[in-house]
Parts: C-alpha cells; structure tokens; sequence
C-alpha cells in the first residue's frame, strides 16, 4: 500500500524566512506532485517531477525530487504573505494510472 | 474554455436522503476521479474510472456510488449508508498515459 507522509503539518514562519516542506513516500513512485490549496478552494497544480534529481522552480518555491530516499522536498525562500495556504504532495504508483495518492497537508501561515 | 465542472458548489442533506452531485469535463478525457477531503486532512479516493461503462472502488468507496454512462460524466451519489457525509469532494480527470490530474472546483457537502 502506497503511504505519503508530509512534515510539517503545520508551519508558522515570518516573511523573509526560508523553510522546507519534506514529502516521504512508501513505494516506488513514478512521479510526484506538489498542490496548492486556498481555503475553501480545489488545488492548484504547483509542480510534477518525474525522475530522480528532478528540480523545479517557480518564484520562490523549488521543488525536488530522490527517488533513491524516495523523499521530495518544497523549499520555500524569502517567504511572502500571499505563500500562505496548504501545500499537499501525492505520488502515483507504477500501477495505479493517475490515481493519486495525498499527503496530509502542510498548513503554512507566513507572517508579517 | 476546457475544464471541469462540478455542481452545485454547496450541498445540503438531510439524515437518510441520497444527493447525487455532478461532475462533467470537455477535456476528452478518458479517465475520472472522486476524492474526498475531510478539514485538515489530505484526499483520499472514493472511486474511479478508466472507461466509459467501468468503474472501480478506491480506498473509501462504502456508501457511495457511481455511473459512467458517457464520457464526459461521473456522478457520485453519497447514499443514506454513508454515515458522515459532511465533506469536501473533488472530482477530477486525466488523459492517457499517466499525466497530470485535472481538478474540478469541487463541490461541499453538508448534512443537515
């Protein structure tokens, strides 16, 4: 069975401050996601990254991925207010097609 | 515009009632998911289906069900059987070969 673990859950920072979402996955995984969600809202598609040593960039997140540890991280630099949501990472197995299967979310909170 | 439209985005249920909400999508998809997100926690798969007239059971499929008469539709009914309906469903699809997920703007259930 497939397991996704994300830590933190939750994550109070201060704007300007750098921290690091960490996404551990139980099985080997063929790609790995990372969402946005808004309060109330569906999520946003952030980043997919497919191979191993696979790093993405937008704006100030950057997303990476080693499949060896089967671990993707979510950096997060010079943090913003607008950053402020829930981040959620999900890994389809090489079985299950696009099924996906979610980590429990990281609640960020960036303060002034 | 291609997308995916769920509707209604609120939903009211009264104890023992069947609602049914709806999920269509233009994308030419083959392939379509129900999620379920409880406050503070990842999704998880209701159902799922890979062709029009076939559907299977995800990870939390009891006491709902589903059709896939045509393409571009994947009803979920959450039936009297489910006993703590109240949450947050997504649907969404997918193309061929394992790409991204598309999400819909989901829809919130309310039992009243």
């Amino acid at each position: 069975e497939l397991k996704v673990e994300q830590n933190p859950l939750f994550l109070s920072m201060q704007e300007g401050k750098n921290y690091t979402i960490y996404c551990n996955y139980s099985t080997t995984s063929d790609r790995l996601y990372w969402y946005r969600q808004d309060p109330g809202k569906s999520l946003e598609s952030l980043f997919v990254l497919l191979s191993n040593g696979a790093v993405k960039q937008e704006g100030r997140l950057m997303a990476s991925l080693d499949t060896k540890a089967r671990l993707s991280t979510l950096h997060i630099t010079a943090a913003v207010h607008d950053l402020s949501a829930t981040y959620f990472c999900a890994v389809t197995g090489e079985t299950s097609g696009s099924r996906l299967t979610f980590g429990e979310g990281t609640q960020l909170t960036v303060n002034p | 515009d291609g997308g995916i439209t769920q509707s209604p985005k609120y939903l009211f249920r009264k104890e023992g009632q069947n609602v049914t909400l709806s999920c269509e999508q233009n994308l030419n998809h083959d392939a379509m998911y129900w999620y379920r997100q409880d406050p503070g926690q990842g999704l998880r798969l209701i159902y799922y289906s890979q062709i029009v007239n076939d559907f299977q059971k995800g990870d939390i499929a009891e006491g709902y069900s589903v059709s896939r008469e045509k393409k571009e539709s994947f009803p979920l009914t959450v039936t009297s059987a489910q006993k703590n309906p109240t949450a947050f469903y997504l649907c969404a699809s997918s193309p061929p070969r394992r790409t991204e997920a598309f999400f819909g703007q989901g829809t919130r259930l309310t039992v009243v």
